[in-house]
């Protein structure tokens, strides 16, 4: 079992409030990402960080952004929240080996904007 | 842009039986493919992988196998359980991490695995 961790499970929130949604790996790994998952749905990548102070974009356009001030955490944030951003958001991560490895994700947090 | 895609949306098997679950990909650069199982209001979770210089890999129940030549990848999961049911997804990847290698997993659309008593 992975030790990811993401908080909250569930958020209901009115439109125009910011918001972050916090992840955070205790594996010590290098790489974190966040996907976007509406129910039932593929995952699309929206960022990724190699380490710290890295962030990059992933290859769904989204209006959120992301820090990487420690390892261990790479919280996302939403500066003005729409019904838009309603979905599933799952925080991932990985080591970095130089091959590719699985990633282990949280369990998600679960945004509903009204 | 090119991704992974499955087969079937949803695929129902008796308790028991053995299930295949297929996955087309159309991206000939990918060189890692994943296999991964989402039970609901979880995340997804890990259950075998394969690197393209392999066809075949097995784990426990499970036996993923990789066909370069049709761009096809299959999850076989022997005796299926009801704890079985959930969403099967494959997830590709392109070349190894190195600086500015392809990062994160390109997913296909899942098939739901519904197990019948």
């Amino acid at each position: 079992e992975a030790d990811i961790y993401q908080t909250p499970r569930y958020l209901v929130i009115g439109t125009g409030k910011k918001i972050t949604l916090e992840c955070s790996q205790t594996m010590g790994h290098d790489k974190m990402y966040w996907y976007q998952q509406d129910p039932g749905m593929e995952l699309h990548l929206i960022h990724y960080s190699y380490g710290v102070n890295s962030t990059e974009k992933g290859d769904l356009s989204s209006e959120s952004t992301v820090s990487r001030i420690r390892t261990e955490h790479f919280p996302l944030t939403l500066e003005s929240a729409r019904p838009s951003h309603t979905s599933q958001y799952l925080c991932a991560s990985s080591e970095y080996t130089g091959i590719n490895s699985p990633l282990h994700f949280g369990n998600g947090t679960r945004l509903t904007v009204t | 842009g090119e991704s992974v895609g499955l087969h079937l949306p949803t695929l129902s098997v008796q308790e028991g039986d053995n299930s295949i679950i297929n996955c087309a990909y159309s991206n000939s650069a990918s060189d890692y493919f994943i296999w991964y199982k989402q039970e609901s209001g979880k995340g997804p979770q890990f259950i075998i992988d394969i690197r393209s210089n392999m066809d075949k890999r097995q784990g426990q129940r499970v036996t993923v196998l990789l066909n370069k030549t049709v761009k096809h990848l299959s999850l076989q999961i022997a005796a299926t359980q009801p704890g079985d049911s959930a969403v099967y997804f494959c997830a590709e990847n392109i070349g190894t991490e190195s600086g500015g290698g392809a990062d994160g997993l390109t997913f296909g659309k899942g098939t739901h695995l519904i197990i019948q008593p």
